[in-house]
């Protein structure tokens, strides 16, 4: 059964750094989305992809971040100079497109990054 | 407001017993239903979507009021597998709103 899969599994960062989580999506999949959840709270929505640009981004989402989809494959969250506040598990998602936004979407199994 | 809220729990049941969960969302534009579940630090994985005239799946059946803006999730003969937080997702048309989750304990 096709997944998605995010690389690393765990990230260990200082405070000021910049740090990238990779993410590939369901090969026939044409939405990707950002979601990070903090250690005990809800999974928050960070941003949406769609046809190479960002199609719907949280508060959450500022200058801090960016998206990116290099090639046919990979889906990449940016970080730059990361904060303590930023610690949580990241999860990408994808979906076919079938509906636009409102098919289900596939979660990875997630990156979790701990700044330090 | 919040987009989706949810008894947090938790709910411990024995085995064996039926079991629902509720949801509320807050935007009456709200377009797509989902319940996930998630296993302790694993990634949310879609238990089932809800549709406006109901449905089931196995031991799970999802209800959707579109009036009240409620959604429950029902589980028969609850398994030990059970035992996840179960969160209640909304879509209104650009992104997932996730309820904070219920926890459901089932003991042997």
């Amino acid at each position: 059964e096709p997944e998605v899969t995010q690389t690393p599994s765990h990230q260990v960062t200082q405070m000021g750094q910049e740090v990238i989580l990779r993410c590939v999506p369901i090969s026939n999949h044409l939405y990707f989305y950002w979601y990070r959840q903090i250690l005990g709270q809800k999974v928050e929505f960070l941003v949406s992809f769609y046809n190479n640009e960002i199609s719907e981004k949280s508060e959450i989402f500022d200058d801090q971040f960016s998206v990116e989809r290099p090639d046919g494959s990979n889906f990449t969250l940016k970080i730059r100079s990361t904060k303590l506040e930023d610690s949580a598990m990241y999860f990408c998602a994808s979906s076919d497109g079938t509906s636009g936004y409102t098919d289900t979407q596939y979660f990875g199994p997630g990156t979790r990054l701990t700044v330090l | 407001r919040k987009e989706v809220e949810q008894d947090p729990g938790p709910f411990n049941v024995p085995e064996g017993a039926t079991v629902a969960f509720n949801c509320t969302y807050s935007n009456s534009a709200s377009q797509s239903f989902f319940w996930y579940r998630q296993d302790c630090r694993k990634e949310p994985k879609l238990l089932m979507s809800v549709y406006s005239s109901g449905n089931e799946d196995g031991r799970f059946t999802a209800q959707l009021n579109r009036a009240s803006q409620y959604i429950s999730l029902l589980i028969r003969d609850s398994k030990l597998s059970d035992s996840a937080t179960y969160l209640c997702v909304v879509n209104p048309g650009n992104q997932f709103y996730f309820g904070t989750g219920t926890s459901l304990t089932v003991i042997p």
